[in-house]
């Protein structure tokens, strides 16, 4: 019940493409969902973040939906650019229980 | 702006040697959590530790772990006899408060288990 499953394991778009990356959850519980951007040897870095309050929240360039009922939440990167090229990882948590978990992550690749 | 910071950056050990993994969580953050990347596999919690204690330990963080803060700034991940395994990228993290739900995690310790 605690798990976060994340879909694609890879993504390869043109600069100016849409990747949309997805993830669901099980545990509705769950209160808060962020997404971490890694690059290679790298920590994961806080990207954006939602609650279920909302079904859409706008950063610049990335955008998160969130479907309660489904228990499913994506990420998309608008306009995205070869510095994008990451792997984005969503996660959950429970405010106050601290420890978030992570979906399997994402590889995208965004070709010039 | 105020990260956190890991030494070192690699370990290269023998299999049933100690390691310690060292961390140094940003300065006013109260929270601090250890987890664990395979590569090419999610992040893992470990632990979180608050007030000089465990709050939550997973599945993972068996008898051969432990966390210690041994002083004012420094936080420690200790695996006391290694295993083949335990090789993976180990991330230290710091949150102000528990409310607070932005972790901030420091750049790794690429731990190889020989």
């Amino acid at each position: 019940q605690q798990q976060v499953k994340q879909s694609p394991q890879s993504l390869i778009v043109q600069k100016g493409g849409i990747p949309i990356i997805n993830c669901a959850y099980e545990n509705t519980a769950f209160d808060y969902f962020p997404w971490y951007q890694q690059f290679p040897g790298k920590g994961p870095a806080l990207l954006i973040a939602i609650r279920p309050d909302v079904s859409e929240k706008k950063e610049g360039r990335f955008t998160i939906s969130f479907n309660k009922s489904a228990k499913q939440f994506s990420l998309h990167i608008m306009d995205s650019q070869p510095g994008d090229s990451a792997t984005y990882f969503c996660a959950a948590s429970l405010t106050n229980a601290g420890k978030s978990t992570f979906g399997d992550g994402t590889t995208l690749t965004v070709k010039p | 702006e105020p990260e956190v910071t890991q030494t070192p950056s690699h370990q290269v050990t023998q299999m049933g040697q100690e390691v310690i993994l060292r961390c140094v969580p940003i300065s006013n953050h109260l929270y601090f959590y250890w987890y664990r990347q395979i590569l090419g596999q999610k992040v893992e919690f470990l632990v979180s530790f608050y007030n000089n204690e465990i709050s939550e330990k997973s599945e993972i963080f068996d008898d051969q772990f432990s966390v210690e803060r041994p002083d004012g700034s420094n936080f420690t991940l200790k695996i006391r006899s290694t295993k083949l395994e335990d090789s993976a990228m180990y991330f230290c993290a710091s949150s102000p408060t528990l409310t607070s739900d932005t972790q901030y995690f420091g750049p790794g310790t690429r731990l190889t288990v020989l």
